[in-house]
């Protein structure tokens, strides 16, 4: 079975901490996502990665930051939180394009106060 | 870039019920259509899918439908039960590694 990790499943910050959330797979695959979900909005993209030190922005870039040093593992950064970024954040992994689908993690609430 | 649609937002049906839920999509490239199911508290599995050269997919009691021309496809489930109820999400991809998401659907169904 597919194992996506997330390093935390509820985490609490102040506004304008810098705060990183880790996500690992134990399959080797190429590609790692991070979505933000919410309410009648669906899973959004922040970021994807291809391949380690790779990325690419996805529909809401704006306030984050990725960083994929290794292949198994893909970090989200909010270099300044902020209260409308309290979100529930879902990492995922693929093997490669989309039919071979995508797994997800157990998910990360996030509350900025 | 890609943008799905999804309707309805919340579905409430009744045990042994029949529930559809329904997307569109905008770009005449994509392939491929999959459907995700998040029970609460849990995350996003994917249920079934569909690739454009098929016109219905059935798996026990879901099926997915789609059409083409009009650039619309659904999820049916039949005969509901209580462990159905969940958020589902449906997605389009034009082949590439990503997904692009509709809102997701609510659907409670009533013992």
């Amino acid at each position: 079975d597919v194992k996506v990790t997330q390093s935390s499943r509820y985490l609490v910050k102040r506004t304008g901490e810098k705060v990183f959330l880790e996500c690992v797979q134990d399959m080797d695959h190429e590609n790692m996502f991070w979505y933000r979900q919410d309410p009648g909005l669906g899973l959004r993209l922040i970021y994807f990665s291809y391949d380690v030190k790779m990325k690419e922005k996805g529909d809401i870039p704006e306030g984050y930051s990725v960083s994929r040093e290794k292949k198994e593992r893909f970090s989200l950064i909010l270099e300044s939180a902020s209260t409308n970024q309290t979100s529930m954040y879902l990492c995922a992994s693929s093997p490669g394009t989309a039919e071979l689908g995508q797994y997800f993690g157990p998910g990360t609430r996030l509350t900025v106060t | 870039g890609e943008n799905v649609e999804q309707h309805p937002s919340t579905l409430s049906v009744q045990e042994g019920d029949s529930a559809v839920i329904k997307c569109t999509y905008s770009d005449s490239a994509s392939n491929y259509f999959p459907w995700y199911k998040q029970e609460l508290g849990k995350r996003p599995q994917l249920i079934i899918d569909i690739r454009s050269n098929v016109g219905e997919k059935k798996d026990q009691r879901i099926a997915v439908t789609l059409n083409k021309t009009a650039k619309h496809f659904s999820l049916h489930i039949t005969e509901t039960q209580p462990e159905d109820s969940a958020v589902y999400f449906c997605a389009a991809s034009t082949g590439a590694n990503n997904l692009f998401f509709g809102t997701g659907t609510r659907l409670t169904v009533i013992p």
